[in-house]
């Protein structure tokens, strides 16, 4: 199994309050994501780093912003969380000579916002 | 942009059956990957199988095939001699086939609930 963890696992907050959430791998791959899942919608890409402070937004990153400055690590943080953000996300990698373009996933954080 | 459908929300088959769920796509490239995941109960992603769009053969891993007819834009995944363990989520998704610099993310179905009936 590809070294991905992310922490924490699970998390309670109220709306407002800032929350940050940690991916890290061990693989050195240069390339990290961090999706959300919710019933009805799959998948689905909030923003991805392709190399240490490179990122840049995908499909639903209103809300969030994000921060590598190692290549282990790759931090996704809502300034002022809102019901409307829980979900579980997820964080996944790609090596940079993947062919296949697989991306490996981590175990996923279930982020639930009164 | 592209999209990915999957138009059963929910499947059942018997143990040791088979069943095939679908999935199609839109997207104006020639070249590109499709994957089916498995998320079981326990969240985990699992990649299931792969099929690279410029192969004309479908991809087979073990019980897992994949019924690829391009000009369709159709991509279904059928699992032969079903197992209680293949109980899952299974999602369909796309991705480009684009420069090794580019982001290259998946875009994902909405998911396919399979339950298997002992």
């Amino acid at each position: 199994d590809a070294g991905i963890t992310q922490s924490p696992r699970h998390k309670v907050t109220e709306t407002g309050t800032p929350v940050t959430l940690r991916c890290h791998q061990t693989e050195n791959h240069r390339y990290m994501y961090w999706y959300r899942q919710d019933p009805g919608h799959g998948l689905r890409l909030i923003h991805y780093s392709y190399g240490v402070k490179d990122t840049d937004k995908g499909e639903v990153s209103d809300g969030y912003s994000v921060s590598r400055s190692k290549t282990e690590d790759f931090l996704l943080t809502l300034e002022s969380a809102t019901s409307s953000q829980t979900s579980v996300y997820f964080c996944a990698i790609r090596g940079d000579t993947s062919d296949h373009n697989e991306q490996f996933f981590g175990p996923g954080t279930r982020l639930t916002v009164l | 942009a592209q999209t990915v459908t999957q138009s059963q929300p929910e499947m059942s088959v018997q143990e040791a059956e088979t069943v095939t769920l679908s999935c199609t796509y839109d997207t104006s490239e020639s070249d590109y990957y499709l994957f089916w995941y498995k998320q079981p109960p326990s969240r985990q992603m699992i990649l299931v199988i792969r099929q690279e769009a410029y192969k004309q053969q479908n991809a087979t891993e073990n019980r897992f095939s994949v019924n690829f007819q391009k000009a369709a834009k159709s991509f279904s995944l059928k699992i032969s001699d079903s197992q209680l363990g293949d109980a899952a989520m299974y999602f369909c998704a796309y991705s480009d086939l684009i420069s090794s610099g580019s982001a290259r993310q998946l875009t994902f179905g909405s998911g396919t609930q399979l339950t298997v009936l002992p």
